[in-house]
């Protein structure tokens, strides 16, 4: 069954640090490749996908993702976290043909020290 | 666009009691998913609808757990009776994708508590 992983379930960075959050998945085909923030008690918002094309997205507020095929991960990145980055991230994969259901990492929870 | 609305926000019931969660799907997404959040499993998909139909119910924990989709326009997911397991945000998404390629769009989730 595909599934997807992420490595760090809380990471506790100060402000102006740079962050990377890790994901991997488990699916040999065609995937399509999402990150998901959610802030305290609000609802998943999306923060960058990739389809297709060049591996390296940008997304909202600074963020970035790499995709890279042969380690099948996909991970998140970014230069300078700021106090309001203190959300939870979600990575998620698309299974192409498999309409759009998407399945969920655990999650990764993020505190940014002011 | 008022995105996908959910109610209630909260919801606090007894063991053994029916609990009935309302989704409104965006106007125009094909798709409606279910989603439990918690602590220990995270983000599971318990069913998902295309056009009114269940294609995958596969994540729905046991049969206490029933959706429907009577139109496009309103989902329910019914838990009966409920269990203090069952204890969980549910998130409802919508999606206008056909191919894993839309992104999936949330409700602000109910918040359900089993006491």
């Amino acid at each position: 069954a595909q599934s997807v992983s992420q490595h760090n379930h809380h990471v506790i960075l100060s402000e102006a640090a740079s962050l990377e959050l890790g994901c991997n998945y488990s699916y040999g085909g065609t995937v399509n490749l999402f990150w998901y923030v959610q802030y305290p008690g609000q609802h998943l918002q999306l923060l960058l996908k990739y389809f297709s094309g060049d591996p390296l997205v940008k997304g909202i507020k600074g963020f970035e993702a790499e995709f890279i095929k042969s380690k099948f991960s996909f991970n998140l990145r970014k230069p300078s976290v700021q106090w309001s980055d203190t959300a939870e991230y979600f990575c998620a994969v698309g299974i192409y043909n498999q309409g759009g259901k998407l399945i969920f990492g655990q999650g990764t929870e993020l505190s940014v020290k002011p | 666009d008022a995105g996908v609305i959910q109610s209630p926000r909260h919801e606090v019931t007894e063991m053994g009691q029916e609990v009935t969660l309302r989704c409104k799907p965006i106007s125009g997404h094909d798709y409606l998913f279910w989603y439990r959040q918690t602590m220990m499993r995270g983000l599971e998909l318990l069913i998902y609808f295309n056009n009114n139909v269940p294609i995958d119910d596969s994540g729905m924990p046991e049969d206490r757990f029933s959706a429907k989709m009577p139109n496009a326009s309103f989902s329910t997911l019914k838990i009966q009776p409920s269990e203090p397991r069952d204890s969980a945000v549910y998130f409802c998404a919508s999606s206008p994708g056909t191919s894993g390629s839309s992104p999936l769009h949330f409700g602000n989730g109910t918040r359900l508590t089993v006491t």
